[in-house]
């Protein structure tokens, strides 16, 4: 059982490149989010989604756009990188929105995309 | 403005020697408040959800527990495989059920 992937590991970019990132869950699940990790700030809600074909923004959306066409994927897309997005980048995904109901469980995050623009 | 902070930035125990780690927060309307591990290259690994004042949840040594202003993870008796960073996150009701607002992290160090 894979949970969360995230393709590729590592990136460096040139500012100004485009660049997709992908998430991929095999848990069937109806909520992803994209964070990014910067050194001393907590993650960052970049972009969400409550199901397939929606989309929403979260915290620090600019400069990114996602899409999910199919329910187990959610891309992360850079139009025009800039070094302010050299960071490392979180997928996660929920059966539910948390905070619902009394059940113990969380997000299932991928293991990170660490992007560097140079 | 909802705002996690967690306290110290970072912890060394030596094997054994138990602490606790704090999570306070200000937000408008607690919905939830989420405790994750998160290992150095790795993502964050879900730990525990508390949900009311009071209320308390364990796992091994880590104990959780959930105050109207904060929350502590109290960690008995740790062995150095507890090295990691431990990240707090809030739901609140002003974000919406999908937002969650997490804190820097503390890094603890178990030092056999």
């Amino acid at each position: 059982n894979a949970g969360v992937t995230q393709t590729p590991k590592f990136r460096v970019l040139k500012t100004g490149q485009s660049m997709t990132l992908l998430c991929a869950q095999d848990m069937n699940h109806e909520y992803m989010y994209w964070y990014r990790q910067d050194p001393g700030m907590g993650l960052r809600l970049i972009h969400y989604s409550v199901g397939e074909g929606t989309t929403a923004k979260g915290e620090v959306p600019d400069g990114y756009n996602v899409s999910r066409l199919k329910k187990q994927n959610f891309l992360l897309g850079l139009e025009s990188a800039a070094p302010s997005q050299t960071s490392v980048y979180f997928c996660a995904s929920s059966p539910y929105s948390p905070g619902r109901g009394s059940s113990n469980y969380g997000y299932t995050f991928g293991s990170g995309t660490r992007l560097t623009v140079v | 403005e909802d705002q996690v902070t967690q306290s110290p930035e970072a912890l060394r125990l030596q094997e054994g020697e138990s602490s606790s780690l704090n999570c306070s927060y200000t937000v408008s309307g607690l919905r939830g408040l989420f405790w994750y591990r998160q290992d150095p290259g790795k993502g964050p690994e879900f730990l525990f959800t508390l949900y009311s004042a009071g209320e308390e949840k364990e796992k091994e040594r880590l104990k959780a527990t959930l105050t109207k202003k904060e929350s502590f993870l109290h960690i008995t008796a740790p062995k150095p495989e507890d090295s990691a960073t431990y990240l707090c996150a809030v739901q609140a009701a002003s974000g919406g059920y999908n937002k969650l607002i997490f804190g820097a992290g503390t890094r603890l160090a178990v030092h056999p």
